[in-house]
């Protein structure tokens, strides 16, 4: 049970935007970055934001992050059917001194 | 190019112990803090453990804390985990991460598979 909260699944048409929301606490979310993460099935999870909105290189800027207080929101302009995957967010947890995934996001392109 | 190569998964009784490695490349080992992160089949990454730089802080996941064992040789860019008193829950994917400053896991490998079952 993580303590990360994430809706189970959104979804929208090729071209449209999509948000996924991360809910947390003043421990976690509050306290530390926010990174995101892609998982194709088969595959590792794929760091696509950290440090709240931050893109490695290599990922395109169809996909921004933003924090606010204790929440986190992962959006992805332009949607494309390679899109299609589970979407997870993650940080360090103060109070339990772990780091925390999400409870996982399933995009899905219509 | 970063690589990251674990080793060491398998099928074990529940009870007995397992020690998964990590080979690194392509970066300067000693400057990362390096994680293992695992997942079972059908749920999210929950992460594992991790360990500073220079080996001074580790920190570890509350199911597990007694249990693992992490360490790292710089001199060799090789990352650890040693597993004891194994459990069926503990059956997952096991990944070796590279971990950056913010906590964030930038590179990942490709996983080695440990089962406990009898």
């Amino acid at each position: 049970q993580s303590v990360l909260t994430q809706p189970p699944s959104v979804s929208a048409a090729p071209g449209q935007k999509v948000t996924i929301s991360c809910s947390g606490s003043s421990s976690n979310i509050g306290s530390n970055f926010v990174a995101w993460y892609q998982q194709l099935p088969g595959t590792a999870p794929k760091l696509h934001i950290h440090e709240n909105h931050k893109r490695p290189s290599g990922i395109p800027d169809r996909f921004s992050g933003s924090k606010s207080g204790t929440s986190a929101t992962l959006g992805i302009t332009g949607l494309q059917t390679g899109d299609e995957a589970e979407y997870y967010c993650g940080t360090w947890d103060n109070r339990l001194s772990a780091y925390v995934f999400g409870t996982g996001t399933k995009v899905t392109v219509l | 190019e970063v690589q990251l190569v674990e080793s060491g998964g398998g099928l074990v009784q529940p009870g007995g112990s397992l020690r998964l490695s990590c080979a690194a490349s392509g970066f300067t080992f000693s400057n990362y803090w390096m994680s293992w992160v695992r997942q079972a089949p059908g749920k999210g990454p929950e992460w594992v453990a991790n360990i500073k730089e220079d080996g001074s802080e580790k920190y570890f996941v509350e199911s597990m804390k007694g249990r693992l064992t992490i360490s790292r040789d710089d001199a060799k860019n090789s990352l650890y985990l040693q597993m004891d008193s194994l459990r069926a829950e503990d059956t997952a994917m096991y990944y070796c991460v590279r971990t950056l400053q913010d906590s964030a896991h930038d590179y990942w490998g490709q996983g080695t598979l440990v089962t406990v079952s009898s």
